[in-house]
Parts: C-alpha cells; structure tokens; sequence
C-alpha cells in the first residue's frame, strides 16, 4: 500500500469540471480518502468512500472507485477559485499512505 | 472542541539543538497520528498511539526521534540533535476508534533547520 500516485498539476477555468485522478496499490484498503490542502495549512478531509461502492456523491464531488484496476477519481463539478489547492488521495488502515498531491489551478 | 492544535506553528532551530513539539487532538478521539511532510510530497506516517499505548512506529523514525503521549491526551514529539534533513512540515492528526471515517488533521508545525 505504499504508492499511492496522482498526476501533479491540473489547470481548469472557474465553472468548469475538475477530474483529479489516483492510482494505489493495495487491494485490501477498505478505505479510500480524498483531502484538500491549502498553503501552509494542514490537510482537510473532504470525502472518502468504502471499497466496496463504486460511486459517491456529495454535494459537488463525486469520486469513483474502480477497484479493478485501482483507480480513484474525484471530480469537482462546478470549480471555483476557492477550490484552488493540493488535494491528496489516501488509502490504508492504521496508517494513511498518501499520494504525492495534485495541485489544482482555478483560472477566474 | 476546536480541532487538532499544534504548537508552535514554526519553529527555527540551529543543526544539533533538540526540539519538541506539541499536539493537543480532539478530546473524545482514542488514536493519535504523527506524519511528516516534505514540500511537494504528501505526508509520510511516522508513528501512532491508542490511548497512551504507541502501537506502530515508522522505519523513517529514527533513534533521534521520540514521541509520547503520558496520558492518553496530548502528546509530544521531540528530535534530539537536529539535522538539516528534518526540515519538515510534522502534522498531527486525531480519530475516534480505528478513524476508518478519516482522520482530522492539525495545522501543523513547520520546523526549518539551519
């Protein structure tokens, strides 16, 4: 369960969808995490789904899980400037194991 | 309850100094988690603690880093003899039980050694 990987940067424009995309490795997460990071702050948790859903939705995110092939998603329908920030995927149990990060740019 | 506090929120220290840092979680929350993260990386476990047990330690914990939590409330992680490579941001998060709904992280403190 230690590589857990997501692209680095995403750029999108205000009113736009955002895909943030995270590939991890060990199959028996029955978790799965996304948090949000602005600078110098710490990390905020913003949803997390059970492996065995394929789909959640919250308010404007919405993450899928393929299993399968490992891979989560989190789309922020809708993006603001405000949603400018690092968002990290985690998985694991006692331990988080987190992605590297993918820093978000909102263009007004 | 205001969250996860960690103090101080920066902290400058000269290459060989000791340093200890503070981690006050959220007050029903049983687990304890110390993380470590360097810029552009996500955050890297260290160690964590039920109650005042210390259940799991990280091998990037080396012999010069120590953490404790006495009471099973606050806890405290101290570098002896710091070196250049412990810059870091360190983050502190809480959970009730095995924080399978996630952790809340702490703001952090950020420790620049020079």
């Amino acid at each position: 369960g230690e590589d857990v990987e997501q692209s680095l940067f995403l750029s999108v424009r205000e009113g736009d969808s955002s895909v943030i995309n995270c590939t991890y490795t060990d199959s028996s997460s029955t978790y799965l995490y996304w948090y949000k990071q602005e600078p110098g702050a710490g990390l905020q948790l913003l949803t997390y789904i059970f492996s065995n859903m394929d789909m959640k939705q919250d308010q404007r995110l919405t993450v899928l899980l393929n299993k399968k092939d490992k891979h989560l998603s989190l789309r922020i329908a809708d993006t603001q400037t405000g949603d400018s920030a690092i968002y990290f995927c985690a998985e694991g149990g006692n331990q988080f194991y987190f992605g590297t990060g993918t820093s978000l740019t909102v263009i007004p | 309850d205001t969250g996860v506090s960690q103090d101080p929120r920066h902290k400058i220290t000269k290459r060989g100094q000791n340093v200890t840092f503070r981690c006050d979680p959220i007050s029903e929350h049983n687990r304890l988690y110390w993380y470590r993260q360097t810029l552009g990386q996500g955050p890297e476990f260290l160690t964590y603690f039920q109650n005042e047990a210390q259940l799991e330690k990280s091998r990037l914990l080396s012999d010069r880093f120590s953490a404790e939590r006495p009471k099973g409330s606050f806890s405290t992680l101290e570098i002896q003899r710091t070196e250049q490579g412990d810059s870091a941001m360190y983050l502190c998060a809480s959970s009730h039980g095995t924080g399978t709904d996630g952790y809340t992280f702490g703001s952090g403190t950020r420790l620049t050694v020079v």
